[in-house]
C-alpha cells in the first residue's frame, strides 16, 4: 500500500483567499485523485490528476475554482480559490498504487472558511 | 448509471454485539470493484477490502467479514464481537474497471455512522 501525505492538515481562511493543498505519495503512481467530503457528507470526486496532461473535472467542478497541478508521479496540488464559508470542508486526496484499482488516502485537509 | 446505497445512516451497538452495515449497489458493467473504507474520528479514510466481480467468495478478517451477493448486488459488511475502536463511519464504494489499465473514480455510498458503546 501507498502512504500518502497531505499539508497542511488543516487551516482556517478568509473568504476571498486561495489555498493550495499538497499531496505526495511515497511511490509513482499514474492516476491520483482530489475528493471533497462537506460536513457529515459522503465523499464527491472533484477531478483526476493525471501526470503530463489537464486535470479532468467532475460535473459541478471548475478549473477556475480548483486549480489542480500534477507536475511528477508522486506529487499533486489542489487549489481552492476565491473561497467562501461553502468550501469548508475535509479535501482528500488519493492515488492508486498498481495492485489492482485499489485507492489509498491521504489523512485530509480540513478546511474552514470565516 | 453508479450508485451506491447505505440504508443505514446511524447504528448504534453494544460492545461485544454483532452488527452488519448493508450496501446495495447499481452498476451496468460486468467488471467492477467493491470496497470499503472506514473513516475513524480523526477523518483519515483506512481501506479495509477490496473486492472484484467475479470473485463472489465471502472473505473473513479477524472480527471482520464481508458477504458479497451478485444476485442481490449486495456487498455487506459484519463486524463479530463489536468494540469501541470500530466506532466510525463505513463507507462502501464502486469503482468499473478500465481493460486498459489505470484507475476509475470511486462511487461512494452515503455512509453509515456506527457507534459502539461499552
Amino acid at each position: 500500500s501507498a502512504v500518502i501525505s497531505q499539508k497542511p492538515s488543516r487551516d482556517i481562511c478568509q473568504r476571498g483567499t486561495s489555498l493550495t493543498i499538497q499531496c505526495q505519495v511515497d511511490s509513482q503512481v499514474t492516476m491520483m485523485f482530489w475528493y471533497r467530503q462537506q460536513p457529515g457528507q459522503s465523499l464527491t470526486l472533484i477531478a483526476t490528476a493525471n501526470q503530463g496532461s489537464e486535470a479532468t473535472y467532475e460535473s459541478g467542478f471548475v478549473i477556475d475554482k480548483f486549480p489542480i497541478s500534477r507536475p511528477n508521479l508522486t506529487f499533486s496540488t489542489l487549489t481552492v480559490s476565491n473561497m467562501s464559508p461553502e468550501d469548508s470542508s475535509i479535501y482528500l486526496c488519493s492515488a492508486g498504487t498498481g495492485d489492482g484499482d485499489t485507492q489509498y488516502f491521504g489523512p485530509g485537509t480540513r478546511l474552514t472558511v470565516l | 448509471a453508479q450508485k451506491v446505497t447505505q440504508a443505514q445512516t446511524e447504528i448504534s451497538v453494544v460492545e461485544k454485539e454483532d452488527v452488519t452495515l448493508d450496501c446495495v449497489y447499481e452498476t451496468r458493467d460486468t467488471t467492477y470493484y467493491l470496497f470499503w473504507y472506514k473513516q475513524p474520528p480523526s477523518g483519515e479514510l483506512v481501506f479495509l477490502i477490496r473486492r472484484n466481480s467475479f470473485d463472489e467468495q465471502n472473505e473473513i478478517s479477524g472480527r471482520y467479514s464481508w458477504n458479497f451477493q451478485k444476485s442481490t448486488s449486495s456487498f455487506n459488511f459484519t463486524i463479530t464481537a463489536s468494540q469501541v475502536v470500530d466506532s466510525a463511519v463505513y463507507f462502501c464504494a464502486l469503482s468499473e474497471a478500465q481493460f486498459s489499465g489505470g484507475y476509475n473514480k470511486l462511487i461512494f455510498g452515503a455512509g453509515t455512522r456506527l457507534a459502539v458503546h461499552p
